[in-house]
């Protein structure tokens, strides 16, 4: 099993709609989730951090932890043509400057 | 601000040379992460710093990887011998407290 599961997509929504991003992971001891969004050719980006249950919004963007299921989302409201990209789950085991392990990347196209 | 900073960015070698890839962090940023990635295995850990200190080079593939972190400001990965399953995208990231950011890679190809 891998540390940190994600579907490989792609996953294809309309222009406007809702894209939903789903992670799970195995290490029930991990604390820290963030999501990572990745262009072609490009590095990683940042786009949220996560550390407690429940959910966290910015802007179009909402990251959602469940704990006791290992269980982290992000959903994209809106979704735009510019948001046609890898994203990855990232998790990490504890607080601090630990490495973090990530899973292999769901691709996201959103079609005009 | 300046971002993290790698070079160089393109590399292509021969099958046996050396390389060595370079990373400058973020400053104030203690931790300094080398990751490597390719369409087979995605994003993977070679070996991670704090205070210029090696934490955790249980990534790094065989004994023809090398990693150092002389001081605060820099880091070379380095390859020797170099071998066509080196090929992929090198990435340097730091962080001050858990979330990365990450250089724009260096991408190796060995012949």
């Amino acid at each position: 099993q891998k540390e940190v599961e994600q579907n490989s997509g792609p996953l294809s929504v309309p222009e406007g709609a809702i894209a939903s991003l789903n992670c799970t992971y195995s290490d029930r001891v991990s604390q820290s989730f963030f999501w990572y969004r990745q262009y072609s050719g490009k590095s990683p980006e940042l786009i949220m951090s996560i550390y407690s249950n429940g959910d966290k919004e910015d802007g179009r963007f909402t990251a959602q932890l469940n704990k006791a299921s290992q269980y982290v989302s992000l959903l994209i409201r809106d979704s735009q043509p510019s948001d046609s990209a890898t994203y990855l789950c990232a998790v990490n085991k504890g607080t601090g400057r630990r490495a973090l392990t990530f899973g292999s990347g769901t691709r996201l196209q959103v079609q005009p | 601000d300046a971002g993290v900073i790698q070079s160089p960015r393109h590399e292509v070698t021969e099958m046996g040379q050396e390389v060595t890839l370079r990373c400058k962090p973020i400053s104030g940023h203690n931790s300094l992460f080398w990751y490597r990635q390719t369409m087979m295995r995605g994003l993977e850990l070679l070996i991670y710093f704090n205070n210029n200190v090696p934490i955790d080079d249980s990534g790094m593939p065989e004994d023809r990887f090398s990693a150092k972190m002389p001081n605060a400001s820099f880091s070379t990965l380095k390859i020797q011998p170099s071998e066509p399953r080196d090929s992929a995208v090198y990435f340097c990231a730091s962080t001050p407290t858990g979330e990365l950011f990450f250089g724009e890679g260096s991408r190796l190809t060995v012949l």
